[in-house]
Order: structure tokens, then C-alpha cells, then sequence
């Protein structure tokens, strides 16, 4: 589709297994983004992603989670040891190069993650 | 981390009443966006704003980018029921990631 899109929509897990959540932005789309969002809450800031620039990660809440983006395209968001409170849903958004006048960013659906 | 102030967290209200929430920002940002979320979705941009002051309308929403720069208001006119869902401000400063309110969660009563 034209849209960004995400998968796995839906993933229960195991406390302390690995979870690897993936986006694919619309195409042409250099700037790609990663948000958690708890039930009933804002979005918090993961990661971002700007063309070639280093990443900026500060809102990574652990070192148990990394995100990748492969050939300026598909991103990764992995979480290690998986607990309970990273249940959440996990949305990937992506802008064209760069974010600015014109430029607007767009949302996946979200990938909705349980901890149990 | 670091977040917008929007207010309200939340209202309710009757069918045919206008609404109104706002942003307020510490530092200033050089765009201003509004995004509506219903549930299941992701969010879904309503109205994108550029400069300073500008006025912006699509269909019964309204939203301004203010002079300071610093703060954006969302005005939804006679609402409907499917105007129910989360509202959402963000905020961008240049290449910098985006800045999210904590949300505004609007129930209509018919």
C-alpha cells in the first residue's frame, strides 16, 4: 500500500523472550520514527532516524531496546528481555527529507505488543 | 521525556458544541501539527501549520500556529459524533524529532 505499515499488528510474548517490531515507511520517505504508546496515554518519543545523520536515540528507555534501519527503508525496533511494562503499542511514522514546510509525517497503525 | 503541555486531558460534551484545546510549549517550534487517534489506529494528521501566526481551516476544524511560536490552539466547530477520539498536538523545531502533547480525549453526548 501507499501507507507506512507495520507488522506484526498484534504479538503477545513471554516475559524475557525478544521481540523484533518492523515499519515500512512510504517510499521516498527519509525520516522514519519510532513511538510507544501506553493504553490511555500520550506518545512517547523512541527514535528517529534522518537520512544518513546518526539516529537520535534518546528516548530509548533501556539498553534493552535498539532500533536499525536497513537501506535508508525498513526499520527495525527490537526489545531484549521483554517485561511487562514494554506493553504497549509501538507506532513508526515516516516524513520525507527533511521534516519541514510541505513535508507532513504520516503514521503506521501500530504494532500492539503484550507482555504476559 | 520531552513533552508538550495540552490541555484539556479531556471533555465532554454535547452534540452541536464548538471545542477547543490548546498546546503550550517551553521552547519554540517551526511546526506545529494536530492529529486525531481513534481507537486501533494510529494517529491521523488533521491540520499541518508552517509560520508563525498563520490561521489555518479544514472543513470545521480551525488551528493556529501563534506568534511566539511557543503555543497552537485546535477549534473543532459544531460537533458531531465521530468527531470522538484522542487529539493529539506535535511539535517540530528544523530536522529535530517531533514533540508530542499528552493528548486531549473528546466524548460527544448525543
Amino acid at each position: 500500500g501507499a501507507g507506512v505499515s507495520q507488522s506484526p499488528s498484534n504479538k503477545v510474548t513471554e516475559k524475557g523472550k525478544d521481540v523484533e517490531l518492523r515499519c515500512d515507511p512510504i517510499s521516498g520517505h527519509t525520516a522514519l520514527y519510532w513511538y510507544r504508546q501506553s493504553l490511555g496515554q500520550g506518545l512517547e518519543f523512541l527514535i528517529y532516524f534522518q537520512g544518513n545523520s546518526a539516529p537520535d536515540k534518546s528516548g530509548l528507555p533501556s539498553d534493552r531496546f535498539s532500533a536499525e534501519r536497513t537501506g535508508g527503508s525498513v526499520s527495525t525496533l527490537t526489545i531484549q528481555r521483554t517485561q511487562q511494562e514494554d506493553s504497549a503499542v509501538y507506532l513508526c511514522a515516516s516524513s520525507s527529507s527533511p521534516p519541514g514546510s510541505g513535508n507532513t509525517i504520516y503514521f503506521g497503525e501500530g504494532s500492539w505488543l503484550t507482555v504476559v | 521525556g520531552q513533552q508538550l503541555n495540552q490541555s484539556p486531558q479531556s471533555m465532554f460534551i454535547q452534540e452541536g458544541e464548538d471545542v477547543s484545546m490548546n498546546c503550550t510549549s517551553s521552547s519554540i517550534f517551526n511546526t506545529w501539527l494536530w492529529y486525531k487517534q481513534e481507537p486501533g489506529e494510529g494517529p491521523v494528521l488533521l491540520i499541518a501549520l508552517y509560520k508563525a501566526g498563520e490561521l489555518t481551516s479544514n472543513g470545521r476544524l480551525t488551528a493556529q500556529f501563534g506568534i511566539t511560536r511557543k503555543d497552537s490552539f485546535l477549534n473543532i466547530s459544531a460537533s458531531i459524533p465521530s468527531d470522538v477520539g484522542i487529539y493529539f498536538c506535535a511539535g517540530q523545531l528544523g530536522a529535530q524529532k517531533l514533540v508530542f502533547g499528552q493528548g486531549t480525549r473528546l466524548t460527544i453526548n448525543p
